[in-house]
């Protein structure tokens, strides 16, 4: 079975801070997904990224950008010159065939002006 | 583009009453839906998940239940509502596959007294 932990239960930062959040997977599979998803306080989880088990080359769009480390089973996520609308609960998931998404409990950002 | 409606977004109903939450995805065909609970503060936990119409797969064994009527609507029912049901249940889709996106729709909040 798969299991995803994001430890960082709720994280405050002065706008412009960088941060970075946490995620951890476990997974017996060799071929895997991972994904990170925004849910702000509308309540709408929005798609930010998804990751093969292939593909270790970390990822930048904008201010946000991943690390991901198969060596240490991480998926990190880091926002760069963070701003007041990046305040939200981050969920980082996992996925080893189509139908089931291993979600973390989340990481929620207060972004303080 | 795909978009995916659920209603209604805000509902309160009393302990024992019959519940029937509604989602449908436009501008895709032959989709994989799925309903989850997220409790308040808490992680996203997969209920229902459906591969075509008529199929259902129940991740979780509790006094809900799901359908799909149509290619793309999928219907969170239960007959009569406990108090633990409370929540905000989430519909997402993908393209069938092996672990694609899955995007979601607004939220339904339930709170049942």
């Amino acid at each position: 079975a798969q299991k995803v932990t994001q430890a960082q239960t709720e994280i405050s930062v002065v706008e412009k801070e960088d941060v970075t959040l946490d995620c951890v997977y476990e997974t017996r599979d060799t071929t895997y997904y991972l994904f990170w998803y925004k849910q702000p306080p509308s309540g709408e989880l929005v798609f930010l990224i998804r990751r093969n088990s292939f593909d270790e080359q970390n990822e930048i769009s904008g201010r946000y950008s991943w690390n991901f480390q198969k060596s240490t089973s991480s998926f990190n996520f880091t926002i760069t010159a963070s701003q007041v609308v990046d305040s939200a609960v981050y969920f980082c998931a996992s996925s080893y065939n189509f139908n089931k998404f291993y979600f973390g409990s989340g990481t929620k950002l207060n972004v303080k002006p | 583009s795909q978009t995916i409606h659920q209603w209604p977004a805000t509902l309160v109903q009393p302990v024992g009453s019959p519940l029937s939450l509604e989602c449908t995805v436009e501008g895709t065909s032959n989709p994989n839906l799925y309903w989850y609970r997220q409790a308040a503060g808490r992680g996203l936990q997969l209920l229902f998940y459906s591969v075509g119409i008529g199929q259902i797969s129940s991740e979780v064994p509790q006094n809900l239940s799901a359908s799909r009527p149509q290619d793309r609507q999928f219907i969170l029912s239960s007959k009569k509502l406990l108090l633990s049901d409370s929540g905000f249940y989430l519909c997402a889709w993908s393209v069938p596959g092996r672990a694609e996106t899955q995007y979601f729709g607004p939220g339904t909040r339930l709170l049942v007294l």
